[in-house]
């Protein structure tokens, strides 16, 4: 089945510092890949999306993710990290060619900045 | 401002009781979209609508029911047969059906059983 894989549920880094957060999929055919960021409480808030063509995507809040096709993942970073990135970060992909036309969620990131 | 609204952002059930999360939107898109957010769990899809008067069943359509008589509204009514229906619901939107298509969330509706 298809599935996407963030295996971080939860990390902490320094404000300033860089950030990686991890995302896999698996699914036979390259889907259309996202990250979307969520504050405690509210809706989420679509960062960046890949659907072909460069491997590198820049998002908005300073964030991009680079896609992998060897590895199958669509990791997403930041070079430095302020304190108002606290928040959950979830990879999702879009199946093509499934006929369902929804999103498929990871379990998401959270992540917490330190002082 | 277009946009997506729940209401109401809290809710709150005695078991037994059917209830009815409200999402509307004035963005123009077609498909909406309901899910359901358990800690830990990520985001898990309840229903979808294509196109007025029609939708389809997600990975968890079981306990609840939809209605999408106006293009803007997509109720989600979560009964009774719902084993365990505490959970934070999102309401999405697209404005295509192509399976790229960006989704817009509503701030979400948090559901209680008392």
């Amino acid at each position: 089945a298809q599935s996407v894989t963030q295996p971080d549920i939860h990390i902490t880094v320094s404000e300033g510092a860089s950030l990686e957060l991890r995302c896999n999929y698996s699914y036979g055919a390259t889907p259309y890949l996202f990250w979307y960021v969520q504050s405690p409480g509210q809706g989420l808030q679509l960062l960046l999306k890949y659907f072909s063509g460069d491997t590198l995507v820049q998002g908005i809040k300073g964030f991009e993710a680079e896609f992998k096709r060897s590895q199958s993942s669509f990791n997403l970073r930041k070079p430095s990290v302020h304190w108002s990135d606290a928040a959950e970060y979830f990879c999702a992909v879009a199946l093509m060619d499934t006929g369902r036309r929804a999103l498929t969620f990871g379990s998401g990131t959270r992540l917490q900045v330190q002082p | 401002d277009g946009g997506i609204t729940q209401s109401p952002k809290y809710l709150f059930r005695k078991e037994g009781q059917n209830v009815t999360l409200s999402c509307e939107q004035n963005l123009n898109h077609d498909a909406m979209y309901w899910y359901r957010q358990d800690p830990g769990q990520g985001l898990r899809l309840i229903y979808y609508s294509q196109i007025v008067n029609d939708f389809q069943k997600g990975d968890i359509a079981e306990g609840y029911s939809v209605s999408r008589e106006k293009k803007e509204s997509f109720p989600l009514t979560v009964t009774s047969a719902q084993k365990n229906p505490t959970a934070f619901y999102l309401c999405a939107s697209s404005i295509g059906t192509s399976e790229g298509s960006e989704q817009f969330f509503g701030p979400g509706t948090r559901l209680t059983v008392l």
